[in-house]
């Protein structure tokens, strides 16, 4: 089946540790997004990426890398320096052909707590 | 910021009613989409509406816009409970800081009981 996995689905963070959030695609979409989502909240971007090897900062980028080596992938660690990790992660590619901005698809997301 | 405003922040119904949901932005936009989310889950695209439109229909849903006043309105006709879900606007502001990118309202939650 077509789409974007996401995993895992439950992570758990200690003090002072990186970790990483997978995302992989088969859609064969360029765009790739990461957001973060935190209780009752919408969705603010993190990091976003339209073509392989070029990535762009988003609206909350501090605390978090990510790296797009392969058309498919589009990991996100989430670093030390992130004070307040805990939130919802979600992935999501876009459309090819029709621009950065229209009809997102999403994983089903990462829950990333705090220990 | 946020670019979008939804109310009401949650809205409860019975099945077979109508529900609306209203978003707000601030900037000029080229396109606003609606998103629905389920409980722990990512979120589904249900309708995009562009600038120059101003009412658009996919199946039970109805979106509006209205450029002027800058908002747009999500109507779902003939609620069932399988509808119960956040529903959240985007917006992809035509310049400024949040051009070329997609920006999320807070959504509203929507509950349709039996």
């Amino acid at each position: 089946d077509g789409g974007i996995t996401q995993s895992p689905k439950y992570l758990f963070r200690k003090e002072g540790q990186n970790v990483t959030l997978s995302c992989e695609q088969n859609l064969n979409h360029d765009a790739m997004y990461w957001y973060r989502q935190d209780p009752g909240q919408g969705l603010r971007l993190i990091y976003y990426s339209q073509i392989v090897n070029d990535f762009q900062k988003g609206d909350i980028a501090e605390g978090y890398s990510v790296s797009r080596e392969k058309k498919e992938s589009f990991p996100l660690t989430v670093t030390s320096a992130q004070k307040n990790p805990t939130a919802f992660y979600l992935c999501a590619s876009s459309v090819p052909g029709q621009g950065p901005n229209e009809k997102l698809f999403f994983g089903s997301g990462t829950q990333l707590s705090v220990l | 910021s946020q670019q979008g405003e939804e109310d009401p922040q949650a809205l409860s119904i019975q099945e077979g009613e109508n529900a609306t949901m209203n978003c707000s932005y601030k900037t000029s936009i080229n396109n606003l989409q609606w998103y629905r989310q389920n409980s722990g889950r990512g979120l589904v695209h249900l309708i995009l509406i562009r600038s120059n439109e101003r009412e658009k229909h996919s199946g039970r849903l109805r979106v509006t816009l209205d450029t002027s006043k800058k908002s747009s309105s999500l109507l779902i006709t003939a609620s069932r409970a399988a509808d119960t879900a956040s529903y959240f606007c985007a917006t992809d502001a035509e310049f400024g800081t949040s051009y070329g990118k997609l920006t999320f309202g807070q959504g509203t939650i929507l509950t349709v009981h039996p």
